[in-house]
């Protein structure tokens, strides 16, 4: 199983973009990189998924290099309510079942 | 609203106690899964069903008994825990198998808060 290695905190300002960098040197070639979000007393959420290059949707951005040892989360723009710890997964057809969260980013955003 | 609902929401007991927590899952998913999070711990898998059968189970202590009566329920049995034991417990659920990308994205309910006495 490939780990994954990502900062334990960041900070921010409402308004600017950040970008979480996560490592995972081991990947397969079957692997997706995921992340998740989650607030205090919840459960993660889905965030985005992907194999290679980049994948956008309506809450963020993930780029992933062509040797596929890292990946970023980058979120636009960001708002108070995007206080949050913020995991990185990497998950292959064949161990689906065996997800291991790491301890993940935990983002502050400021006003 | 996640489609995977949990109850209940906190649970007080003492170790002698036998209590059951319940996930029902509204997705149509075929894959169940139980996970602690402890204060300040990353997630710890404790078991996964698919298609009703449990194919994963790890190294959870005797005193946790998972149920999946069907695809859309899954029950954790508690009994004599220990004051360790407390923490927030979540159920997620899959589309099993990932066979495309996209696909195996887990759907969480938002937990039972465990306290030990």
């Amino acid at each position: 199983l490939a780990k994954t290695t990502q900062p334990i905190s960041m900070d921010s300002y409402e308004g600017q973009e950040v970008n979480i960098t996560c490592s995972h040197n081991n990947i397969a070639t079957n692997d997706y990189i995921t992340w998740y979000q989650q607030f205090p007393s919840q459960g993660p959420r889905f965030i985005i998924q992907g194999y290679k290059t980049k994948v956008t949707n309506e809450v963020a951005s993930l780029f992933i290099p062509a040797d596929r040892k890292s990946s970023t989360l980058s979120l636009p723009r960001v708002s108070l309510s995007d206080t949050a710890v913020y995991y990185c997964l990497v998950s292959g057809m064949d161990s689906s079942y065996k997800l291991i969260f790491g301890s993940g980013t935990r983002l502050l955003v400021r006003p | 609203e996640t489609g995977v609902t949990q109850t209940p929401r906190h649970l007080v007991m003492g170790m002698t106690n036998k209590k059951s927590l319940k996930c029902e899952q509204h997705l149509g998913h075929n894959a169940m899964y139980w996970y602690k999070q402890s204060a300040k711990k990353p997630l710890e898998l404790m078991f996964v069903y698919s298609l009703e059968e449990r194919v994963e189970n790890n190294s959870v202590p005797s005193r946790f008994s998972p149920e999946c009566p069907n695809s859309s329920h899954l029950f954790l049995h508690l009994h004599t825990l220990q004051p360790e034991d407390s923490a927030l417990y979540l159920c997620a659920s899959s589309q099993e198998p990932f066979r495309q990308e996209g696909s195996g994205t887990q759907h969480f309910g938002d937990g039972t808060r465990l306290s030990i006495l």
